[in-house]
């Protein structure tokens, strides 16, 4: 079982451009959920894809948008960078029925803007 | 809103020694809470969570924590440190049973064991 999978493992790209980070759910997981940490902090809820579809969304502006494919993968993208948005983004997946508590973490894309 | 209160940003004992780290949340319904592990360059990994029933939870490598409601609180503990132990642990929130929901973190406590 891969777990999951996040690509690239580290991006450096300059103020004002666009950024995909992609991110493979762990086998038999339907649900994704993407976090940003910046350095020294915890991981900030961004939004969460559940059958295509963002369910739901935390305190991040509308340059940061997704997409969930039909095998469950899902990409992260951001526009119009921002210093700011230098951080380790992170992947979870999780199953989206109601029994199941635990999110697996992918090992996080390190992205910085320069 | 939840939020969680991690007190103390660094840790630091003796090998062989308690390990206590604090987490404190606020939550306007029955929580679930976790906590999670992160090595150098590594996502995160679950210790151990707290839905619902017994309120001293174990979890992996040696760490248990104890949900106490009147105290809204969920300290880790582990009696006896390893050198391995050494890493970032996050204590995270819930407000929905299932954890692929929102998750709130706190701020995260470094924890460094000594020879």
């Amino acid at each position: 079982d891969a777990g999951v999978t996040q690509s690239p493992t580290h991006l450096i790209k300059t103020r004002g451009q666009q950024v995909t980070l992609r991110c493979s759910p762990k086998s038999g997981h339907d649900t994704v959920s993407w976090y940003q940490q910046a350095l020294g902090q915890g991981p900030q809820f961004i939004f969460q894809y559940y059958e295509e579809e963002e369910r739901q969304r935390g305190n991040f502006p509308d340059r940061f948008s997704g997409h969930q494919f039909p095998n469950y993968s899902s990409e992260l993208n951001v526009n119009a960078l921002l210093l700011g948005d230098s951080a380790l983004y992170l992947c979870a997946s999780s199953l989206g029925g109601p029994t199941n508590t635990e999110a697996f973490f992918g090992q996080g894309t390190r992205l910085t803007v320069v | 809103a939840q939020s969680v209160t991690q007190l103390g940003s660094h840790v630091s004992v003796s090998e062989g020694a308690l390990v206590l780290l604090r987490c404190n949340y606020s939550s306007s319904v029955p929580p679930y809470l976790f906590w999670y592990v992160q090595y150098p360059n590594q996502g995160l990994q679950l210790l151990l969570k707290y839905t619902t029933g017994a309120t001293l939870v174990k979890g992996i490598n040696g760490f248990e924590a104890e949900f106490k409601k009147s105290e809204t609180s969920f300290h880790l503990t582990k009696p006896s440190a390893h050198m391995s132990d050494a890493a970032e642990y996050f204590c995270a929130v819930s407000e929905e049973r299932n954890a692929g929901n929102m998750l709130t973190f706190g701020g995260g406590t470094r924890l460094m064991v000594k020879p």
